[in-house]
């Protein structure tokens, strides 16, 4: 069973940093593009980042670009979101996402992990 | 970034209608366009790809068509499950976007 869970969520004051985790198991992590979305509160959903399976491409969006760090730990079926000079804006819920590997490029995220809740506030 | 418009915002309709999402792109996006379906406080289901593929395991009344800057979804036949947010997104750019989501109320 294809399971990702993300840890390392909490409050942090403007101006701090953070690091995600994304715990994967059930699949050959080091065979699948991973994504980060993130949802504010009540809000939908925005895209984060992408990296690719060897780490060796990656894209972020413009509104986190300088300031979050994607990577992955092949080796520990992991993926990471640092996260730094945190904004009010980042308080979200932060999914990490499979992206399908169906032979059709970019042809979505097929599994999800649960979130974890990132709370930026003095 | 290319922009992504989903009409209506929100939707009320009665199990057993038909209802159609429409998602406009601000730009063409070929066929990159995907479909997903939100419940509150769980995440994104995926439920068509590449436009009009159906993902595994996702039951035949949904379907999508389009290509270029219009798409949509389709539920031939509401189920109560079905009453949730739904959100196209774009896949066509390195930086991915979604609609902003329309939520489907029971009527």
């Amino acid at each position: 069973e294809v399971q990702l869970v993300e840890s390392g969520g909490g409050l942090v004051q403007p101006g701090g940093s953070l690091r995600l985790s994304c715990a994967a198991s059930g699949f050959t992590f080091s065979s699948y593009e991973m994504n980060w979305v993130r949802q504010a509160p009540g809000k939908g959903l925005e895209w984060v980042s992408y990296i690719s399976s060897s780490g060796s491409t990656i894209y972020y969006a413009d509104s986190v670009k300088g300031r979050f760090t994607i990577s992955r730990d092949n080796a520990k079926n992991s993926l990471y979101l640092q996260m730094n000079s945190l904004r009010a804006e980042d308080t979200a819920v932060y999914y990490c996402a499979r992206q399908q590997d169906t032979g059709i490029a970019a042809a979505g995220q097929d599994y999800w992990g649960q979130g974890t809740l990132v709370t930026v506030s003095s | 970034d290319i922009q992504m418009t989903q009409s209506p915002s929100s939707l009320s309709a009665s199990v057993g209608d038909r209802v159609t999402i429409t998602c406009r792109a601000s730009q063409s996006i070929s066929s990159y366009l995907n479909w997903y379906q939100q419940k509150p406080g769980k995440a994104p289901k995926l439920l068509i790809y590449a436009a009009s593929s159906l993902q595994s395991g996702v039951p035949s009344r949904f379907s999508g068509s389009g290509s270029g800057t219009d798409f949509t979804l389709t539920i031939s036949s509401l189920q109560p499950e079905d009453f949730a947010t739904y959100y196209c997104q774009q896949s066509y750019s390195t930086t991915i976007t979604f609609g902003q989501g329309t939520r489907l109320e029971i009527k």
